[in-house]
């Protein structure tokens, strides 16, 4: 089975300071992992995907995440928070193979203050 | 490629009424998924089809619920009998080779209120 934990709910920066969105997964195969962001009234867009290559993931808009295996993480982060940013933020886990269903963390709501 | 396409953006229903949805997929992708989206929550695994056949379903998809993919291109997801629980987004998402089958593209979804 798999599973995604995000470990805030909600995270308050200012604008100019880093973001670090946390993030766990569990996985019995080995996985994909994505970050996914939702503004207001707007589709889901894919910020940066992990697929067995290079740990350090670089995406969209400055955003990176790092895979560790051994603490089962994938953790967002970008060096200098804009206030464009704030938005909903998933992290995502699904199978390499098969259906390639999704399974979604319960977001983390960023704010960015000015 | 305009992208994943849902029709309508936004419905409201009567309790006990049926409602259908739409999804257009990318044109080339052959997989196609549909997800429940609660306030507050992550987006739920509703069905998935690969092509016209529906090869996996949750057991969130209760009896009243059906997804069909007729040609292998749309989707339509119904509901009927409404509750005021099937009040959610429900989007939709698509892959194919071309872009990896292990990412989804999403349409905007169809925000549901049964009153």
């Amino acid at each position: 089975a798999q599973s995604v934990t995000q470990l805030d709910s909600h995270v308050s920066v200012s604008e100019g300071t880093p973001v670090l969105l946390r993030c766990n997964y569990s996985s019995s195969y080995s996985p994909s992992l994505f970050w996914y962001v939702q503004h207001p009234n707007k589709g889901l867009q894919l910020l940066l995907k992990y697929t067995s290559a290079a740990t350090l993931v670089k995406g969209i808009n400055g955003f990176e995440a790092e895979f560790k295996k051994s603490e089962t993480s994938f953790h967002l982060t970008k060096p200098s928070a804009h206030m464009s940013d704030a938005a909903e933020y998933f992290c995502v886990v699904s199978q390499a193979s098969g259906t390639y269903k999704y399974i979604f963390g319960t977001g983390t709501r960023l704010k960015v203050l000015a | 490629d305009t992208g994943v396409s849902q029709d309508p953006r936004h419905k409201i229903t009567k309790r006990g009424q049926n409602v259908t949805f739409r999804c257009d997929p990318i044109s080339e992708h052959n997989r196609l998924y549909w997800y429940r989206q609660t306030l507050g929550q992550g987006p739920e695994f509703l069905t998935y089809f690969q092509n016209e056949a529906q090869l996996e379903k949750s057991r969130l998809l209760s009896d009243r619920f059906s997804a069909e993919r007729p040609k292998g291109s749309f989707s339509t997801l119904e509901i009927q009998r409404t509750e005021q629980g099937d009040s959610a987004m429900y989007l939709c998402a698509s892959s194919g080779r071309t872009s990896g089958y292990n990412e989804q593209f999403f349409g905007p979804g169809t925000r549901l209120t049964v009153l």
